[in-house]
Order: C-alpha cells, then sequence, then structure tokens
C-alpha cells in the first residue's frame, strides 16, 4: 500500500497568514492526489484534485502543488471559515489511501 | 443539485448486521462509481472500496473484505454498505462519497452527510 505523511499534525495560524500543509508519498503517485477540508461534525469536501486544479467554487486563496512523492497545499491569506481537518489522498493506486490529516485553528 | 443523503444513525449490539443506504440525485447514477470511507471517532479517513454502478461490481481494500459488502438499487440511485457480524470496532461514521471521473483524477467530489452507527453490548 502507498503511505501517506501528512504534516503538520496541527497548525494554529492567525488571520491573514499563508499555511502550507504538506504530504509524501512512499511512491510516486503522478499527480494523482485530491485534498479535501472536513469541518468539524461534516463531511469531507474536496479542494484540489490532480495535485493542482482547483475544485469549482473553492476560494482561489487554495491552491495545489508538487510531483513525484512530494506535494503540497497552501492557503494565502487564512480566514476563520478555513478552520478545519484537512486530508491529502492519493488515488494512484488500490488501496486509495489518505494522510493522517492536519488540524488548522485560527491563532 | 448533485445530492447524496445517506440513512440514520445506528445502535446495534456486536454480531448484528447494520445496512446503510446512500441516495443520490442530481445526476445519472451509472456514470460516476460510489465509494465508501470509514472514520472511527476522533480519527482520519479510511477508504474502504469502491462499487462500480454500471456493472455493480465491487472492489474491497483488504481491511474490509468478509464481512462488508456493498450493492445498489440502481432503478432507484441507491448504494447500500452492509457490514455483518459487528465488532466493537467497526464503531464509526460511514460516508458514501462520488467517484470523479479519470479526467479529474478519481476524487470524491460529492459526499453524504455520513452515518453513525455505534456497536455496543
Amino acid at each position: 500500500d502507498i503511505q501517506m505523511t501528512q504534516s503538520p499534525a496541527s497548525l494554529a495560524a492567525s488571520v491573514g497568514e499563508t499555511v502550507t500543509i504538506t504530504c509524501r508519498a512512499s511512491e510516486n503517485i503522478y499527480y494523482s492526489l485530491a485534498w479535501y477540508q472536513q469541518k468539524q461534525g461534516k463531511s469531507p469536501q474536496l479542494l484540489i484534485y490532480n495535485a493542482n486544479s482547483l475544485e469549482d467554487g473553492v476560494p482561489s486563496r487554495f491552491s495545489g502543488s508538487g510531483s513525484g512523492t512530494q506535494y503540497s497545499m497552501k492557503i494565502n491569506s487564512m480566514q476563520p471559515e478555513d478552520t478545519a481537518t484537512y486530508f491529502c489522498k492519493q488515488a494512484y493506486d488500490v488501496p486509495w489511501t489518505f494522510g493522517g490529516g492536519t488540524k488548522l485553528e485560527i491563532k | 443539485q448533485i445530492q447524496l443523503v445517506q440513512s440514520g444513525p445506528e445502535l446495534k449490539k456486536p454480531g448484528e448486521t447494520v445496512k446503510i443506504s446512500c441516495k443520490a440525485s442530481g445526476y445519472t447514477f451509472t456514470d460516476y462509481s460510489m465509494h465508501w470511507v470509514k472514520q472511527a471517532p476522533g480519527k482520519g479517513l479510511k477508504w474502504m472500496g469502491w462499487i462500480n454502478t454500471e456493472t455493480g461490481e465491487p472492489t474491497y481494500a483488504d481491511d474490509f473484505k468478509g464481512r462488508f459488502a456493498f450493492s445498489l438499487e440502481t432503478s432507484a440511485s441507491t448504494a447500500y454498505l452492509q457490514i455483518n457480524n459487528l465488532k466493537n470496532e467497526d464503531t464509526a461514521t460511514y460516508f458514501c462519497a462520488r467517484g470523479a471521473t479519470a479526467r479529474r483524477g478519481y476524487a470524491m467530489d460529492y459526499w453524504g452527510q455520513g452515518t453513525s452507527v455505534t456497536v455496543s453490548s
């Protein structure tokens, strides 16, 4: 199975700050990487697919990048509504696997 | 609008069976795969597998082979997850999620609201 190592596990950021979350895959996943946001008590929502494509309706302050085994998601100018847990997920090989999650809070 | 609506919370005893439904609307059901994801209390997300909504063929992650079964009622645009011989460790919220196309990296683009299953004697 492809292991997804996500960091940091938790993070506190001030409003307006830039936030970066990273995911490292145990092998090359060829851009088959998605990012999801899960707010407390809610279902996950797709933010980014194919490593760097923004899902319709997602604010442009979210962006994704990376290749090979290393990927990251950036939030430019953190907003209070961005408080959530974020997960990466690879869909290159079965079983699809998620990162452990990053809990992002407002400082 | 596209929606996945899941059945309500379940409280079961060990050894019992639970069947969760996921009713899709707003799109052609058989055009997209359906996936199932487990989230244990306070934990992360675990992909359980998926079902081909055209053929009904399920694919299970290794940890979900044996007691778990995906099925469809295509005429009702509904997918089901059945868990047999429930164990305490099956206590979790279970999500269904639509699988997007290859062009969109097979991402899960729409999710149900989740169904909480509690297994307790």
